[in-house]
């Protein structure tokens, strides 16, 4: 059981650039969500989701986009990377708050390392 | 947003001290959690709490959800040196999208 996957590991990208980061988590979990840690400032919530087809903000979601075409599967993209998102990126899922799983934890990918130049 | 605020920030410590971390708010949380970060990889989650004067204990690991709602402690009984990492507080208010807010983190190194 893989759990949450996050690809790529590592990436270095030039300003102005694009990329998806990809999430993909094999728990036939409901809700999914993008972090960014920063120093010091521990775990920020990008966007989230609360099922297939749907996405909302989080606490610093501008200049990010996300999907949620499939369940297993929360995309990330940058449409024009800026180095203040350099940043480790963390994508998490949980089940969904239903009447006998209420309080679900959130489980954790290891990470995307993305560096802007 | 709303802010947890995780004390000490880091803590040096000798192998088998006992140790004890905090974390506060203003907000009131429904539900308190404690993730431990090793390093290259995600939080995994250590203990969870939902009910307010909660005690619970995970091996060495004690978490308490405090009585007001607005605060939790962490204890860690004689620490080994694979205790090492950064340790979160996250808290969680309602219940659409089950969100999470994250405390700044306590660095714990242990000296062996």
């Amino acid at each position: 059981n893989a759990g949450v996957t996050q690809t790529p590991k590592f990436r270095v990208l030039k300003t102005g650039q694009s990329m998806t980061l990809l999430c993909a988590q094999d728990m036939n979990h409901e809700y999914m969500y993008w972090y960014r840690q920063d120093p010091g400032m521990g775990l920020r919530l990008i966007h989230y989701s609360v099922g297939e087809g749907t996405t909302a903000k989080g606490e610093v979601p501008d200049g990010y986009n996300v999907s949620r075409l499939k369940k297993q599967n929360f995309l990330l993209g940058l449409e024009s990377a800026a180095p203040s998102q350099t940043s480790v990126y963390f994508c998490a899922s949980s089940r969904d708050r239903g009447r006998r799983y209420s309080n679900q934890p959130q489980h954790f990918g290891d990470g995307t390392r993305l560096s802007i130049l | 947003g709303q802010q947890l605020n995780q004390s000490p920030q880091s803590m040096f410590i000798q192998e088998g001290e006992d140790v004890s971390m905090n974390c506060t708010s203003s907000s009131i949380f429904n539900t308190w959690l404690w993730y431990k970060q090793d390093p290259g990889e995600g939080p995994v989650l250590l203990i969870a709490l939902y009910k307010a004067g909660e005690l619970t204990s995970n091996g060495r690991l004690t978490a308490q959800f405090g009585i007001t709602r607005k605060d939790s402690f962490l204890n860690i009984s004689a620490s080994i040196p694979s205790d090492v990492g950064i340790y979160f507080c996250a808290g969680r208010q309602g219940s659409y999208g089950n969100k999470l807010v994250f405390g700044a983190g306590t660095i714990l190194r242990v000296k062996s």
